[in-house]
């Protein structure tokens, strides 16, 4: 079955650490999205990925970093310098464009103790 | 003020109700629109695209006024698989997807 994945579905770090959050998608895509939700407010990006090897910044990039070594892979590190990183982090791919339906993998929520 | 605004709710509804829900958007030059559907704890799914026609699919029916900057999803004869959160997306200038905070609809038999 083609679809898009993320691990892992729960992740618990300690203050002062940095985590990557895993994304894979076997669609084919050529783009790739990161978001973040918190309650009461709409998904925020993060990064985005157009094609291998390139990405850019979205609304909240400060505090994150990606990487685009594969087009099935688009992992997030979420660093010690993101000062709320407790979220819902979901990754979505698409056919190559923002005004394509994206598809979300399952999310991955992330609480920094 | 937001760049897309949405009630959230929550709306509840009995089974069989018809609701509707607005969202309004502040960027003139937003292109394109969508409803997705997101349920507890799960990723959001893509419920329809809106034109600029309005369209419709089965209970479901969207419309966008572009005078007045809103779009509007209207459910028919709810059911209880209908309770969840529905997030406005608009796509702006530079092809970016802005998301609403969700409207949450509550069907109770």
């Amino acid at each position: 079955d083609g679809g898009i994945t993320q691990s892992p579905k729960y992740l618990f770090r300690k203050e002062g650490q940095n985590v990557t959050l895993s994304c894979e998608q076997n669609l084919n895509h050529d783009a790739m999205y990161w978001y973040r939700q918190d309650p009461g407010q709409g998904l925020r990006l993060i990064y985005y990925s157009q094609i291998v090897n390139d990405f850019q910044k979205g609304d909240i990039a400060e505090g994150y970093s990606v990487s685009r070594e594969k087009k099935e892979s688009f992992p997030l590190t979420v660093t010690s310098a993101q000062k709320n990183p407790t979220a819902f982090y979901l990754c979505a791919s698409s056919i190559q464009g923002h005004g394509n339906e994206q598809f979300f993998g399952p999310g991955t929520r992330l609480t920094v103790l | 003020r937001k760049e897309v605004e949405q009630d959230p709710g929550p709306f509840n509804v009995p089974e069989g109700a018809t609701v509707a829900f607005n969202c309004t958007y502040s960027n003139s030059a937003s292109q394109s629109f969508f409803w997705y559907r997101q349920d507890c704890r799960k990723e959001p799914k893509l419920l329809m695209s809106v034109y600029s026609s309005g369209n419709e699919d089965g209970r479901f029916t969207a419309q966008l006024n572009r005078a007045s900057q809103y779009i509007s999803l209207l459910i028919r004869d709810s059911k209880l698989s209908d309770s969840a959160t529905y997030l406005c997306v608009v796509i702006r200038y530079g092809n970016k997807l802005v998301f609403g905070a969700g409207t949450i609809l509550r069907v109770k038999s």
